[in-house]
């Protein structure tokens, strides 16, 4: 029973590359989101998705794109990594009801470090 | 009380404590009040879903109970175990799709 899976969990990048992280969840859930968690500022939302093909821009989407072309994948993209976008990713997926009443199901984590 | 805040930002408790902790949210356009336990190096996991004024939830040792109306909620662990130690976030959830989550109490339950 996987449930969410995060990929890679561990990654350092130089300022300026660009990578992708891949979040796969096996629960046909509707709704997906990517958080980052930063000391002392607790998880807050880049983007999320409410559906395929969907996404809407959270609280810092700043510096980072999305994209949900298949139900169970969404993935983050850095396009043009800087030193404050190091931090540790959380994707998190919940079903097709309210989503307020239904808990959000939180992948491991990707560490990303740039420097 | 325009974003979730939570108290105190860290705890430390004696193993068979009880203890307890604070989520303050926005009581307007409230939906529903979320906790989850966080271990270091793990996913934060589920505990309560509330939703309810007067609403109480409980999981073995482990209760919460909701006031919308003043918009908190309290966390309560009777009887501390090592095995409690972890950080607990709260997060509230309007009428969309959106949670906004809390700082997280940091409970560290010493043998």
């Amino acid at each position: 029973n996987a449930g969410v899976t995060q990929t890679p969990k561990f990654r350092v990048l130089k300022t300026g590359q660009s990578m992708t992280l891949l979040c796969a969840q096996d629960m046909n859930h509707e709704y997906m989101y990517w958080y980052r968690q930063d000391p002392g500022m607790g998880l807050r939302l880049i983007h999320y998705s409410v559906g395929e093909g969907t996404t809407a821009k959270g609280e810092v989407p700043d510096g980072y794109n999305v994209s949900r072309l298949k139900k169970q994948n969404f993935l983050l993209g850095l396009e043009s990594a800087a030193p404050s976008q190091t931090s540790v990713y959380f994707c998190a997926s919940s079903p097709m009801r309210p989503v307020s009443l239904q808990p959000q199901h939180f992948g491991d984590g990707t560490r990303l470090s740039i420097l | 009380i325009l974003n979730v805040e939570q108290s105190p930002q860290s705890l430390h408790v004696q193993e068979g404590d009880s203890t307890n902790f604070t989520c303050s949210f926005p009581s307007s356009n409230f939906y529903a009040l979320h906790w989850y336990r966080w271990e270091t190096a793990k996913s934060p996991e589920a505990l309560f879903v509330m939703t309810l004024n007067g609403d109480e939830k409980k999981k073995g040792r482990i209760s919460a109970t909701l006031n919308t109306k003043e918009g908190y909620s309290y966390l309560y662990i009777k009887g501390s175990q090592p095995e409690d130690s972890a950080t607990y976030l709260c997060a509230s959830g309007g009428s969309n799709y959106k949670l906004t989550f809390g700082k997280g109490t940091l409970l560290t339950v010493n043998p």
